[in-house]
C-alpha cells in the first residue's frame, strides 16, 4: 500500500517551453502532497505544499508563477514549470500524506527535469 | 536554519560492519521519519517513531528515537551492500503534515 507515482520519470525540454509533472496517490486518498526538489547529492527542498481544491502553500524564494501547482483531486496534483530555463535543471519529487494521517509522507519515483 | 542535523554526512564500510547514524535538533518533534533514497530514486519511508525513547526494530535496522524527542538514531547491525543509499531523517516540530528534512547520511557498504 501506500504507492505514489509519478510521470514522466525523465523529461528532457527546451528553454523557455514549459513542462507538466503528474503525481498520483495510486492506493490511498491525500488532502495534502507535498513537491520537493533535489539538486545531486543534496537532501530534499520543498517547494510547496499542495491542499486539494485551494491554492498551494510556497516555501521562501519559490516562485509561484514559475512553477505552478494545480491539487484538483484526492488523488492527483500537478507541477508545471514554465518557461523553463537550464538553471531549472533538477530531480522534482512529490509526496502525498494520506488523508486523516498520519502524518507521514510517502514519495513518488521523482522526475529528471533536464533543459536545453 | 537547518532544524535537524544528521552525522556523519558520509560513511564508507565494509560488508558486515556495524554503524550509526545521529539525527539531532534542538526542537521537539511528536514523530521522526527515516526515509532511505537510492540514485535516481524517491525516498522511501522505512520507520516512523512517535513515542520518547521507543526502539523499533526492522530487520538488520534498530531506531531509537530519544527520551526528550529531540534526537533519533539509526543503527544498522552487519551491513550489506543493498544497505547503500542516503538515509534522511524529517520530522515536523508543530506536528503538522510537512517535514523538515536533515541533510541526510550517504552510506557506502563495499563487499
Amino acid at each position: 500500500g501506500a504507492v505514489v507515482s509519478q510521470h514522466p520519470s525523465r523529461v528532457i525540454c527546451k528553454s523557455g517551453t514549459s513542462v507538466k509533472i503528474e503525481c498520483r496517490s495510486l492506493d490511498f486518498q491525500a488532502t495534502t502532497m507535498f513537491w520537493y526538489r533535489q539538486f545531486p547529492k543534496q537532501s530534499l527542498m520543498l517547494m510547496a505544499t499542495s491542499n486539494e481544491g485551494s491554492k498551494a502553500t510556497y516555501e521562501q524564494g519559490v516562485e509561484k508563477d514559475k512553477f505552478l501547482i494545480n491539487h484538483a483531486s484526492l488523488t492527483l496534483s500537478t507541477l508545471t514549470v514554465t518557461s523553463a530555463h537550464p538553471e531549472d535543471s533538477s530531480f522534482y519529487i512529490c509526496s502525498a500524506s494520506p488523508t486523516g494521517g498520519p502524518y507521514e509522507q510517502y514519495f513518488g519515483p521523482g522526475t529528471r527535469l533536464t533543459v536545453t | 536554519t537547518q532544524l535537524l542535523e544528521q552525522s556523519p554526512q558520509f560513511l564508507s564500510i565494509q560488508e558486515g560492519e556495524n554503524l550509526t547514524v545521529y539525527c539531532n535538533s534542538s526542537s521537539v518533534f511528536s514523530s521522526l521519519q527515516w526515509y532511505r533514497q537510492e540514485p535516481g530514486e524517491g525516498p522511501v519511508l522505512l520507520v516512523t517513531v512517535v513515542t520518547g525513547g521507543e526502539v523499533k526494530k526492522l530487520k538488520r535496522l534498530t531506531f531509537q528515537f530519544g527520551d526528550a524527542r529531540k534526537d533519533s538514531s539509526l543503527h544498522i547491525t552487519a551491513a550489506q551492500p543493498g544497505d547503500t543509499g542516503l538515509y534522511l531523517c524529517a520530522g515536523d516540530p508543530s506536528g503538522g503534515y510537512a517535514l523538515n528534512f536533515g541533510k541526510g547520511t550517504s552510506l557506502l557498504v563495499t563487499p
